[in-house]
This record gives structure tokens, sequence and C-alpha cells, in this order.
């Protein structure tokens, strides 16, 4: 049972460069989310999905685009990346409504140069 | 909008000492979570709280959740240097997503 796979695991993008992280869980949840982690900032989200076919903006959507593919996959892109994005990416599910326990996959570091 | 607010944001101690952090939130909410990071790992779910005053343990570790809903606090007796890494309260209020506090970073030396 392998929970939530990220890929990739680093990337290195220049400025201007875009690219797409993905994302997909194999327990059948139904939300979804992406974080964000910078040092002293914790974990913030950027979009998240709380059922097949929706999606929301978070506390950070600015420079990201979403799309949850299928119940099983969600994947993030940034369409022109800015050094700002240098960051920790993680993605998580967890089972609505109840959101006990998200699992997180092993997370994105994408460094923006 | 909600905001989780976690103290301390580091604590250095002896292994064997008590460690303690403390979340509070700005609104009222309908759970919290805990989770537990590793230095270059993901966060981990350990524990979550639904009711007013709840209190919960795991081994060494203590969790409670305030009679109004509204503050939590993670209580590991005798640290040991398997408890290195950083710990967050994430709360929601919408049923939709979990806002994270910043982290509690703790480091036990021998």
């Amino acid at each position: 049972n392998a929970g939530v796979t990220q890929t990739p695991k680093f990337q290195v993008l220049k400025t201007g460069q875009s690219m797409t992280l993905q994302c997909a869980q194999d327990m059948n949840h139904n939300s979804m989310y992406w974080y964000r982690q910078d040092p002293g900032m914790g974990l913030r989200l950027i979009y998240y999905s709380a059922s097949e076919g929706t999606t929301d903006k978070g506390e950070v959507p600015n420079g990201y685009n979403v799309s949850r593919l299928n119940k099983r996959e969600f994947s993030l892109r940034l369409e022109s990346a800015a050094p700002s994005q240098t960051s920790v990416y993680f993605c998580a599910s967890s089972d609505s409504p109840d959101l006990i326990g998200y699992t997180f996959g092993s997370g994105t570091r994408l460094t923006v140069v | 909008g909600q905001q989780v607010m976690q103290i301390p944001q580091y604590q250095h101690v002896q292994e064997g000492e008590d460690f303690t952090t403390y979340c509070n939130s700005s609104t009222t909410l309908s759970n919290i979570q805990w989770y537990k990071q590793r230095p270059g790992g993901h966060p981990v779910f350990l524990i979550q709280l639904v009711k007013s005053g709840e209190v919960k343990k795991q081994k060494r570790l203590t969790f409670q959740f305030g009679e109004a809903k509204k503050n939590s606090s993670l209580h590991i007796t005798a640290t040991q240097t398997t408890d290195v890494g950083t710990y967050f309260c994430a709360g929601t209020n919408s049923g939709y997503a979990l806002n994270f506090g910043k982290g509690t970073s703790l480091l036990v030396t021998p």
C-alpha cells in the first residue's frame, strides 16, 4: 500500500519555466490537498479538492493552478515559476468529511533560480 | 480568516526532560489534530481531538483539547532522542481543509 505518491522528489527550474507536480493516492480518499512548506512558515494551503470534480483556493493560491484528474490524482502546475516559489511542496489526502488524519506524500523539493 | 498559533517555535531539552507545546486558535475549532515531522521527512498524523476538554495519551505523549475548543497542548514526558522533530497542530472550523500552526521544533540532546 503506497499511500500518497509525489513526483518528482527534486526539481530545479529557471525563472519563467513551467512544470507540473504530480500526486496520486491509492486509499480511495475523497479529499486531496496541496501545501507548501517554507522555513518558519509552517504548512500553508495552496489548493484543495474536497471531492472529485471540485477544486478551491487555499491561503496562497497565486501563481498556481490545479487539476483533479480523477479520484486518485491531483496535480499542481506552476505556469511561470518565480524564485518566491522555491519551497517544499506536500500533497495530502483524507477521507472527508471527518478529515481524520491527513496522509502526506514525501514531498517535492523545488528550487527556482 | 482562521489562524492557528503555536508556541514555542523552538525547544532544546536534555534527554529525560519534559516538553510541552501549545496551540491557540482565533476561532472555535471542530477538531484539532497533531502531526510530527522528522527532519527531512513529511508530516505524520499522531492524533485527533474532538470533544471539549478531551485528554488522550499515547505512551509518553499527552494531548489536551481546551474547554472552549480554541486551544490545545502536547506534553511529552521524559523525552528521548527519538522525539526529535517538528510538532504541528492543525485545526479547522470549515470542514474542508486543515490550517496548520507554524510548528514547534524539538531538539533533544543526550
